[in-house]
């Protein structure tokens, strides 16, 4: 079975939607992310958690909100979708230790579309 | 700014051959991590191998191993023995420690290897 899973794998919605990603790992890392990678473009970071009562924004948060559950889950929210959010969107899982943030391990990645 | 730069939008290789993927960063930081990520075409992110900016010895994995010259902000990627299954994106990132461990990407580099 995966680390790292992500849900749905691929979404099409329609602009104003409002739409959910997740994320679950079994790895047991405490730290949890999510990115996302357009065409042409490295990845970029949105929100980053480094426990449950810890949350970030990244460099480009507008749009989009983020829940941490639980050490295992961390959702990503578009909460009303527009076209330029279509995308490739990554979570990613690492283990802190001593303060330092280790190797981060990607899940499959969710293909979102706004139409 | 903190960057990272792959200069090599596509490169091909023939099978058993070897290739070299550059990768130029710029920080002023001291403390980092440097990683390539493969991402073939299942669009799965998966860590080819890392370097810690404190070692001088450059990391090794297999048929993958890296040229990390520090003076010059330098991390390139040799593979060695290139097989089919090597065909893929390859990212070059780095992160800085004791920060807010955000992974920066560069653009990639589009590699195919050839029968």
């Amino acid at each position: 079975d995966a680390d790292v899973t992500q849900t749905p794998r691929n979404r099409i919605t329609k602009t104003g939607k409002r739409i959910m990603l997740e994320c679950s790992q079994t790895k047991g890392h405490d730290r949890m992310y999510w990115y996302r990678q357009d065409p042409g473009l490295g990845l970029r970071l949105i929100y980053y958690s480094f426990d449950v009562k810890d949350i970030n924004k990244g460099e480009i948060s507008d749009g989009y909100s983020v829940s941490r559950q639980a050490q295992a889950k961390f959702s990503l929210s578009l909460e009303s979708a527009i076209p330029n959010q279509t995308a490739l969107y990554f979570c990613a899982t690492s283990e802190g230790q001593g303060g330092v943030t280790d190797t981060q391990y990607f899940g499959p990645g969710t293909r979102l579309t706004v139409l | 700014a903190q960057t990272v730069t792959q200069s090599q939008p596509e490169m091909s290789v023939q099978e058993a051959e070897t290739v070299t993927l550059s990768c130029t960063y710029d920080t002023s930081e001291s403390n980092y991590y440097l990683f390539w990520y493969k991402q073939p075409p299942s669009r799965q992110m998966i860590l080819v191998i890392r370097q810690e900016a404190y070692k001088q010895q450059n990391a090794t994995e297999n048929r993958f191993s890296v040229n990390f010259q520090k003076a010059a902000k330098s991390f390139s990627l040799k593979i060695s023995d290139s097989q089919l299954g090597d065909t893929a994106m390859y990212f070059c990132a780095f992160m800085i420690l004791f920060n807010t461990d955000k992974l920066i990407f560069g653009t990639g580099t589009r590699l195919q290897v050839f029968p």
